[in-house]
Order: C-alpha cells, then structure tokens, then sequence
C-alpha cells in the first residue's frame, strides 16, 4: 500500500524555467511534509517542509504548496538551473517527534537542460 | 566538519553470510534510522533508535539487526534470513528536542550479495 506516491517517475525541463514536481498521498493523518534531493551515489539532502497548518513554504527557488483536501503536495523550482537535476523524494510523517519516521514516494528524477 | 559516516561505501557478500554496515554520526543527534533504497521505490525504514541501548523495528525489519550501544553509532546487521538484500542502505539521524528536524543522511552503502 503506497501511502506517498509520485506518479512521474523523470521530468524535463529547460534551463531558467519552472520545474513542477507533484506528490499525492492517502493517509489524512500525515501533518508535516518534505521533499529531499539526491545525486547518485549520495545519500538524500533536505530541501524544504511544510507542516500541515500551512499552504504554502518559501525557501530562496524552492516553494512547497500543500493542498489538504486533495492530499496533494508540489515543489515549484524557479527559475531550474542544470545542478538542480537529481532525483526528488517527497516524504510524510505523522507528528512532530515521528520525522525520522517517513514515508517516502518513489521519486522523481528532474533533468534541466542547459 | 559535522556529518554521518557510512562505510564502507560498496560491500560484496555471498550468500549465507552475515554482513554488518557501519554508521557513526558526530552531530550529536539523538535518533538515528536505517533506510532501504531499491530501484523505483522510495526509501524504506528499516530500524531506528531514539536513546542509546533502546531502538525499534520499521515498515521492514525482518532479516535485519541492529545495536546502539553508543550515541553516535548505529551498526546495521544484514543477516542471512533476510531474503533480497542487495540493495542501497542510508542511514541518517536527527535531533528530537526541537519539533521538526528533518532527517541529516550519510552517503549510502550499496550492498551486493551473490
């Protein structure tokens, strides 16, 4: 049972435009959100959160929005530059003292084209 | 500079042979968790601990052991009952005192086992 799922597996994009990376999950009592990134042979880095009290969480070119109803998160990269291609994991968990606890989506693989 | 340590960073075992993956952390985290990365999934919780000389079993802890005898380590034992364990394994840790902490992951071991 996938409880996060991101369901395209690689995206691409042109160098200074938007990237749009998307994650769906079915468990209501997730309340706090993560996307990491991951070059190959590397281990995951963090990127940017969100808990479930916010909509929306700016970091610099990263933006997560949280859309609760639909159990729909995005991770919005402007402008995408070539060293932003890796692969994207979005992750979820349940209470605060549970965030080493996540449940992590099958990623998505993001390559910017110069 | 602080930072998780996993070595080695390729392991080769046969068959029917115990194999334990090292994992030292000098962030003075309190929790740490082991993590499985197969090809197209997302990463999977293996273990964690979140004191010294307690841990507990994740999502898919049958064939593996673990130990915590100190803060900073946290040794992975692959043992010969679990049944596909070649894989990518990341351990990370985190702070547990201030809410939110998002998990800080070393570089992986990728285990072969023929």
């Amino acid at each position: 049972d996938q409880q996060v799922k991101q369901n395209s597996p690689s995206l691409s994009v042109q160098e200074g435009r938007i990237s749009i990376l998307n994650c769906d999950y079915t468990n209501s009592m997730f309340d706090y959100f993560l996307w990491y990134k991951k070059y190959p042979a590397e281990g995951p880095t963090f990127l940017i959160s969100i808990s479930s009290i916010k909509d929306k969480n700016e970091d610099g070119r990263f933006t997560v929005f949280l859309n609760k109803s639909a159990k729909h998160l995005s991770l919005h990269i402007v402008p995408s530059q070539p060293g932003d291609s890796a692969v994207y994991f979005c992750a979820a968990a349940r209470g605060s003292s549970n965030t080493g606890k996540l449940i992590f989506g099958q990623g998505t693989t993001l390559q910017v084209k110069p | 500079d602080g930072g998780i340590t996993q070595s080695p960073k390729y392991l080769f075992r046969k068959e029917g042979q115990n194999v334990t993956l090292s994992c030292e952390q000098n962030l003075n985290h309190d929790a740490m968790y082991w993590y499985r990365q197969d090809p197209g999934q997302g990463l999977r919780l293996i273990y964690y601990s979140q004191i010294v000389n307690d841990f507990q079993k994740g999502d898919i802890a049958e064939g593996y052991s673990v130990s915590r005898e100190k803060k900073e380590s946290f040794p992975l034992t692959v043992t010969s009952a679990q049944k596909n364990p070649t894989a990518f394994y990341l351990c990370a840790s985190s702070m547990l005192s201030t809410g939110n902490s998002p998990l800080h992951f070393g570089n992986g071991t990728r285990l072969t086992v023929t």
